[in-house]
C-alpha cells in the first residue's frame, strides 16, 4: 500500500522558515517523481515543486521561487520542502504527492493527507 | 495558464453537466482533471485528457484537444458533491485550473 506522511507544518511568523517533509513507503522511491501541491484557504490547488527520482529538476513554481527549495533523500525514502521568507499568502495546506510520468504526461496518483502551514504574527 | 468555466454550478441528481478548462497554448492531450472533497486530498480521475483512472466510475468521462477540454459528469450523484480542477501535465509547472465547484440542488 501506498503511503505519504507529512509533517513539519505549524504556526510561522512572517519572514520566517519552514521544512516540510513526506516520507514515503510501499512504492519504489527512488524511481519516482515528486511533487509538492498546496490548497491556500478560499482558492485552488496550486501546483508548488517537483523534483525527479535521482533528484534532477527540481522546479518550481514561479510564486515560490527563490524562496522555496525541494530536495530529497532516497535512502531515508523522504522528500522535503525548505520554506524561507514566508509570506501570509503562503498560508496553505502542502500535499505531497508520487508524481507519475510516461509519455501521456504527468500525474499525482497518490496524495498524502496534508500538512498545514500558517504564517501570521 | 488554464482557465475553467463555470467557477460553479448547481444542479440535480441525475443531470449531465459539463465543466470546460481552456489553456493558453496548445497542450495536445497533457490535460489531468481532479475531484477535491472538503477536509481530503485531491483524487485523480482522469489522465491524458480521456483515460479514465481505475476506480473512477464510468459516469465520468473527458475529451478534448489541443485548447480546449471538457470534464462530464454523465448522471450527477449526490456524492459527486465536489470541487474539480483540471491541470496541464506536459512539463512544470504543473499548473491547474481555477476550480470548479459543484454542488447538487
Amino acid at each position: 500500500e501506498v503511503q505519504l506522511l507529512e509533517s513539519g507544518g505549524g504556526l510561522v511568523q512572517p519572514g520566517g522558515s519552514l521544512r516540510l517533509s513526506c516520507e514515503a513507503s510501499g512504492f519504489t522511491f527512488g524511481n519516482s517523481f515528486m511533487s509538492w501541491v498546496r490548497h491556500a484557504p478560499g482558492r485552488g490547488l496550486e501546483w508548488v515543486s517537483g523534483i525527479t527520482g535521482p533528484g534532477g529538476g527540481p522546479y518550481l513554481a514561479a510564486s515560490v521561487r527563490g524562496r522555496f527549495t525541494i530536495s530529497r533523500d532516497n535512502s531515508k525514502n523522504t522528500v522535503y520542502l525548505q520554506m524561507v521568507s514566508l509570506r501570509a499568502d503562503d498560508t496553505a495546506i502542502y500535499y505531497c504527492a508520487r508524481t507519475h510520468y510516461d509519455a501521456s504526461g504527468y500525474y499525482h496518483d497518490y496524495w498524502g493527507q496534508g500538512t498545514l502551514v500558517t504564517v501570521s504574527s | 495558464q488554464m482557465t475553467q468555466s463555470p467557477s460553479s454550478l448547481s444542479a440535480s441528481v441525475g443531470d449531465r453537466i459539463t465543466i470546460t478548462c481552456r489553456a493558453s497554448l496548445s497542450i495536445t492531450t497533457y490535460l489531468n482533471w481532479y475531484q477535491q472533497k472538503p477536509g481530503k486530498a485531491p483524487r485523480l480521475l482522469i489522465s491524458a485528457a480521456s483515460d479514465l483512472q481505475s476506480g473512477v466510475s464510468a459516469r465520468f468521462g473527458g475529451s478534448g484537444s489541443g485548447t480546449d477540454f471538457t470534464l462530464t459528469i454523465g448522471s450527477l450523484q449526490p456524492e459527486d458533491s465536489a470541487t474539480y480542477y483540471c491541470q496541464q501535465s506536459y512539463s512544470p509547472p504543473l499548473t491547474f485550473g481555477q476550480g470548479t465547484k459543484v454542488e447538487i440542488k
